[in-house]
């Protein structure tokens, strides 16, 4: 089946500096990919839809300067966390679709395991 | 895109006993999916129904669809421990975003 990595897996570092997320698509193409943010026994809320070779597409509300990606690669996205703050503090997970045929026809997504990140 | 709408919030049941879980949405769909989330994990698909759909199976698990009413339900028999997650429903319809939007979802303990 259609895997998708996603690393570090969990993440402690200091307010103020900036933290990148990588999200791999391992055995299929990703033309799109997207990122999600999940708080404590609360659903996903999507930040953002990432598209190889463009500009990544925010959700109202999400902040382009602090929450920075880049899909520069069909097997790659990352997500990085600018100047990260305690709020910032979260489940961070990224979703992938395939770049057509069977993978890429029914909108199903493929998760990766997701990132926690802890500002301190 | 839309979100699906997850019935009940959570559910406690007993080993082996079904566990029964519904969705709404709202506008047309192409198809409605279920994922699974173990805590602290990322989401696995679980089944995926088209719209001209009524029933489908996939093991122990039975989704039915019912576009008049913009329903879905998903059915857990013989439930196990291990079943204790979760649940979401994402309606997908075609659009230019393939965006999928998740609700709250149902969250399942299974008690052993």
């Amino acid at each position: 089946g259609a895997v998708v990595s996603q690393h570090p897996s969990w993440v402690i570092c200091k307010s103020g500096t900036s933290v990148k997320i990588e999200c791999r698509s391992l055995d299929f193409q990703a033309t799109t990919m997207f990122w999600y943010r999940q708080f404590p026994k609360q659903s996903l809320m999507l930040m953002a839809t990432s598209n190889e070779g463009s500009k990544a597409t925010y959700e109202q509300g999400v902040e382009k300067d602090k929450f920075l990606i880049n899909h520069a690669s069909l097997t790659l996205s990352t997500l990085t966390v600018t100047s990260a703050h305690p709020e910032d503090s979260s489940f961070y997970i990224c979703s992938a679709r395939g770049a057509g045929g069977p993978l890429g026809n029914t909108g199903e997504l493929f998760f990766g395991e997701g990132s926690r990140l802890t500002v301190l | 895109s839309q979100q699906g709408e997850e019935d009940p919030q959570a559910l406690s049941i007993q080993e082996g006993e079904n566990a029964t879980m519904n969705c709404s949405y709202k506008t047309s769909i192409n198809n409605l999916q279920w994922y699974r989330q173990n805590s602290g994990r990322g989401l696995v698909h679980l089944i995926l129904i088209r719209s001209n759909e009524r029933e489908k199976h996939s093991g122990r698990l039975r989704v039915t669809l019912d576009t008049s009413k913009k329903s879905s339900s998903l059915l857990i028999t013989a439930s196990r421990a291990a079943d204790t997650a979760s649940y979401f429903c994402a309606p997908w319809e075609v659009d230019s975003s393939y965006k999928l939007i998740f609700g709250s979802g149902t969250r399942l303990l299974v008690r052993p």
